[in-house]
């Protein structure tokens, strides 16, 4: 399976954007980018997900570069709410549909 | 929907023993998936049910570990003759695949069974 790279942690202010990026450089043709995050003793939460065009729902925004190879999970205005762990992993269309985590970046989301 | 639930959400074992988690996965949904999280680490995928069969295992499961999954609905996830090491946060996911092998599915997880070994 294809690996993800992340920066273990970040800090933004609160409701100001944060850009969280991710690099894929060996991502195939058919995984999908998958974004989740932890919040502090829950189970993950699924964000986002795309394959090669920008998406974006009520949580949060992606964006894929043209190669693929990186891309970023946009939240518009971070609040207290968003301090957590978030995972970018990649998913191989046609296998069991396993999450392969990897450290993930924790961001931290000051008042 | 309320939701994927685990019970116990606690236990603490004494090495060598037994013990055994249950999931309740999201109704209907057709896909199940164990994972075990450690201290300051990303979860790590343990096996996979397609509604009651087993389609993988992953090396992490030892023989000592077993799931099961009756009638595709609940899961029970039981570790034999606990060792220190098993300590984890022991996490379980559901989601519904309308089609096979896209992997585009949502998984929902849930609170997780966090277990000590003494």
């Amino acid at each position: 399976d294809a690996k993800t790279t992340q920066p273990n942690s970040m800090e933004s202010n609160e409701e100001e954007p944060v850009h969280l990026p991710c690099n894929h450089s060996t991502i195939s043709g058919t995984d999908y980018i998958h974004w989740y995050r932890q919040l502090p003793s829950q189970g993950p939460e699924y964000v986002i997900h795309g394959l090669t065009s920008n998406v974006n729902n009520r949580m949060a925004s992606l964006a894929i570069a043209e190669d693929r190879k990186s891309s970023t999970l946009i939240l518009h205005r971070a609040t207290l709410r968003d301090a957590a762990v978030y995972y970018c992993i990649l998913r191989r269309s046609g296998n069991t549909g396993k999450l392969i985590f990897g450290q993930g970046t924790t961001l931290q989301v000051k008042p | 929907d309320t939701g994927v639930s685990q019970n116990p959400r606690h236990k603490i074992t004494k090495r060598g023993q037994n013990v055994t988690f249950r999931c309740d996965p999201i109704s209907e949904h057709n896909r199940l998936y164990w994972y075990r999280q450690t201290l300051g680490q990303g979860p790590e995928f343990l096996t996979y049910f397609q509604n009651e069969a087993q389609l993988e295992k992953s090396r992490l499961l030892s023989d000592r570990f077993s799931a099961e999954r009756p009638k595709g609905s609940f899961s029970t996830l039981e570790i034999q003759r606990t060792e220190q090491g098993d300590s984890a946060m022991y996490l379980c996911a559901s989601s519904f695949d309308f089609v096979t092998g896209t992997s585009t599915d949502t998984q929902y997880f849930g609170p997780g069974t966090r277990l000590t070994v003494l």
